[in-house]
Formats: C-alpha cells, structure tokens, sequence
C-alpha cells in the first residue's frame, strides 16, 4: 500500500537553528499538507499545498515557516530560527483530491532545546 | 468554527468486550469524517472515511457511523483485543474558506483494553 514517507523521524535541535523536515507523498497525490500536534494537545493544521503554491496556512504559520516542493516528489518544511514551543510531532499528509481522505506520515518529532 | 469534541477521553474494557467511541463536530458542511488511530508516540494511522453521503462504513471489526444532520459519528469496535490499545481520532473535513479541504481533529479517545 503506498505510504508517505517522512524524514528524519527524530530530530534535535538547539534554539535559533534552522530545520527542515522532509516527506515524500504518494506519487500520483495533487494536495500536500503538514499538520503538528504537541505533546498532549490536538493535532492541528498548519498549511496546504497545492499546484506547486500555498492554498491555505494557518495563524501558526507565520514568516518563521516556509514549505516547499523543490523536485516533483519531496515536500519539505523548513522552520527558521527555531522556538522551544515548536517542539511537536509534525506530520506531512496527501491526498488525491479533495474529499478522498488524507495518508499521513509517521511523523518527525522535532525537540528543541 | 468547526470544533470536533471526543467522549469519553479515556475507557478501559477487558478484552473480548463490544465498545462505543464517540465523536461531535459544530458545522454538519462537512466533505468526509476520517477515524484514525494513534499508537504513543507514532503516526496516525487511517482506519475509516465516510463520505458526507454515506451513512457508514465497515472494516473487519470497526464499524463508524456518520449523522451529519446531527453533527455525530460513532466507532464501534466488536470483540475488543490487546492489541486495539491505542488513542481513536476522529476528524472532519470541510471547505475552508479559502476553497481547499483541511481536516479538524477532536482531542481523541485513549482507549485501554485489559487482557
């Protein structure tokens, strides 16, 4: 069964730095998406992608976050200047169109410290 | 807003029992509602979509039912295993106001099942 594939699924980083969590959706999905939940709050949207541009963002995605699709099959979130408070499991999902359901990745969980 | 609501937040049952999960969402202009399981510390894994027309939907020993005039779902799992420990998000999907799909979860269900 396809799968999006998520990387690294840990990672640590000092605050102030920069990180990139990378995914590969599933190959013949048109809508991409990264969700993140913190330890023991809701899983929450962040912001949705489609025909190679943003679609929708949330209010947690401000200037410090930027995603991109850089070669036709990776989707990439990259955090600048990282916070404590943005450590958080952070999921990358697709989907084939709208109202066929998501596949989401296992997940990067991303620690600051 | 859409707002999903989950009760009970957490539930235990000796194995072999029939349970209920519940599930509330605010806005019934919803596209699919999607139940997903979540094992500590891992990824959501999808075990159910239900359209917005469709009434329910089957997979082995899962059953989740849709109202949407009444903003409910339930989740009914048979004959309940170790195995099925874990914590059930529901999920609603619905067009934002910027014409794409984007899914609201509820808080989840922690389900524990005693051997």
């Amino acid at each position: 069964e396809p799968e999006v594939t998520q990387t690294p699924s840990h990672q640590v980083t000092q605050m102030g730095q920069e990180v990139i969590l990378r995914c590969v959706p599933i190959s013949n999905h048109l809508y991409f998406y990264w969700y993140r939940q913190i330890l023991g709050q809701k899983v929450e949207f962040l912001v949705s992608f489609y025909n190679n541009e943003i679609s929708e963002k949330s209010e947690i995605f401000d200037d410090q976050f930027s995603v991109e699709r850089p070669d036709g099959s990776n989707f990439t979130l990259k955090i600048r200047s990282t916070k404590l408070e943005d450590s958080a499991m952070y999921f990358c999902a697709s989907s084939e169109s709208d109202g066929w359901g998501y596949t989401f990745g296992s997940g990067t969980r991303l620690t600051v410290v | 807003k859409q707002e999903v609501t989950q009760i009970p937040a957490a539930l235990s049952v000796p194995e072999g029992e029939n349970l209920v999960l519940n599930c509330s969402f605010t806005d019934s202009a919803i596209y699919n509602l999607q139940w997903f399981r979540q094992d500590p510390g891992k990824g959501l894994t999808s075990l159910l979509l239900i359209q917005s027309s469709q009434r329910e939907q089957t997979s082995g020993r899962l059953n989740a039912s849709l109202d949407k005039s009444s903003g409910r779902s339930t989740l009914y799992i048979a004959a309940s295993q170790p195995g099925d420990s874990a914590t059930y998000l529901c999920a609603v999907s619905g067009l934002s106001n910027f014409g794409n799909e984007k899914l609201t979860f509820g808080t989840g269900t922690r389900l524990t099942i005693i051997p």
